[in-house]
């Protein structure tokens, strides 16, 4: 059991926008940052966005992110085949003496 | 550019210990901590602790206290993670990921391949 909470799927047609949400608490998303994070199958996780709604270098613009209270989202928009993956979102976590949580995760399909 | 290279895959017996190792390059090795994340097959990710490569101070998450232990040796660049009495739900994906600055807040930028761990009699 995860401590964000994210749909376990999702799924979109080429061009179309899709949207993943990460429900968290006070103690992380509520006071923290969110990250988001792609896997494609087979490989490590690769950073997509950063303090909720920053793009590192070389991330397409059609993803952004988002965040209110203790959710966030994440929305792809013009949807590609590529995008096919999981997407994990992630924050510190103030309780415990600090320590980072995980969103299960969202397998993105491309139809 | 920074990389982070890790062992290679092991197998296990239950009971047994496994040490991965991740040897870092194109940045100051002690200039960041680094973080352990595990994921079981079919699984999400789980954050396991970090290690401060300066100090070698380490903060373990709740639920691996007492089986997880994080060393580094900065004469190499290399940290180290052993996992002991091992479970077959040990079995797993196990990453190192540096932290993108000096503390455990600091997100995870740079990621390992991955080091896959199976444990099976």
């Amino acid at each position: 059991q995860s401590v964000l909470t994210q749909p376990p799927s999702a799924s979109g047609t080429p061009g179309q926008r899709v949207t993943i949400s990460c429900s968290g608490s006070s103690s992380n998303i509520g006071s923290n940052y969110v990250y988001w994070y792609q896997q494609l199958p087979g490989t490590a996780p690769k950073l997509l966005i950063y303090r909720n709604n920053q793009r590192p270098s070389g991330v397409p613009d059609r993803f952004s992110g988002s965040k209110s209270g203790t959710s966030a989202s994440l929305a792809i928009s013009g949807l590609r085949s590529e995008d096919e993956a999981d997407y994990y979102c992630a924050a510190w976590d103030d309780s415990l003496s600090g320590h980072w949580v995980f969103g299960g995760g969202t397998k993105l399909t491309v139809l | 550019q920074v990389q982070l290279v890790q062992s290679g895959a092991e197998v296990k017996k239950p009971g047994a210990s496994v040490k991965v190792s991740c040897k870092a390059s194109g940045y100051t090795f002690t200039g960041y901590y680094m973080h352990w994340v595990r994921q079981a097959p079919g699984q999400g990710l789980e954050w396991m602790g970090w290690i401060n490569p300066n100090s070698g101070g380490t903060n373990y998450a709740q639920k691996f206290q007492g089986r997880v232990t994080m060393t580094r040796d900065t004469s190499i660049s290399t940290a180290y993670m052993e996992l002991s009495r091992l479970r077959s739900d040990d079995t797993a994906v196990y990453y190192c990921a540096r932290a993108t600055a000096y503390g455990p807040a600091y997100y995870m930028d740079v990621w390992g391949k991955g080091t896959t761990v199976t444990v099976s009699s």
